[in-house]
């Protein structure tokens, strides 16, 4: 059963507006989130990541919000460019239990911007 | 430059072959991962090693082998016993074992074609 969901298998946003990914996560024990960015052919790429102890981390045009209540977390890019267009991965950890240091990843979106 | 190879980029194989996708990194890593991606179906952990000579599976080890005798090598056998091994591989390894907290690096991925 998934643990990491991304419902949204597609998102497409024009240039410059914001394009805003979601994620949601059904086990309460994980506490420490990530975002990959992944091309076709390629393996992902770190983009960004979150603790649980936070609710929102900033690096240049992206943002992640978490919110622990609904267990849902979201990541935001603004402005969008056409180099963004790409598979994006939702990833989450826990720091205890029998899982300790694997990584539950969700099934991706793929972000397309255009002109 | 330190980073994490994986050869072939392409690797085309018989059925009922058994095949052996390479995995070396020389980040001094402790932690290290196999995954497969499948289109729609995200990325799914096959094996992995958290420290030389010990190994756990993963949500999807059956049909695959592993070993870790060296700490900066990984290499995972994907045997007959797999039914459907055509899939886009990939490799990724952690600064940390049992951490919770560390970014997972991906190597650049083989794909497997299975014939």
């Amino acid at each position: 059963d998934q643990q990491v969901k991304q419902n949204s298998p597609s998102l497409s946003v024009q240039e410059g507006r914001i394009s805003i990914l979601n994620c949601d996560y059904t086990n309460s024990m994980f506490d420490y989130f990530l975002w990959y960015k992944k091309y076709p052919a390629e393996g992902p790429t770190f983009l960004i990541s979150i603790s649980s102890i936070k609710d929102k981390n900033e690096d240049g045009r992206f943002t992640v919000f978490l919110n622990k209540s609904a267990k849902h977390l979201s990541l935001h890019i603004v402005p969008s460019q056409p180099g963004d267009s790409a598979v994006y991965f939702c990833a989450a950890s826990a720091r205890r239990g029998s899982t300790l240091g694997r990584l539950y990843f969700g099934r991706g979106t793929q972000l397309t911007v255009w002109p | 430059d330190g980073g994490i190879t994986q050869s072939p980029k392409y690797l085309f194989r018989k059925e009922g072959q058994n095949v052996t996708l390479s995995c070396e990194q020389n980040l001094n890593h402790d932690a290290m991962y196999w995954y497969r991606q499948d289109p729609g179906q995200g990325l799914r952990l096959i094996y992995y090693s958290q420290i030389v000579n010990d190994f756990q599976k993963g949500d999807i080890a059956e049909g695959y082998s592993v070993s870790r005798e060296k700490k900066e090598s990984f290499p995972l056998t994907v045997t007959s016993a797999q039914k459907n091994p055509t899939a886009f591989y990939l490799c990724a390894s952690s600064i940390r074992a049992l951490s919770g907290r560390d970014t997972q690096y991906f190597g650049p991925g083989t794909r497997l074609t299975v014939l």
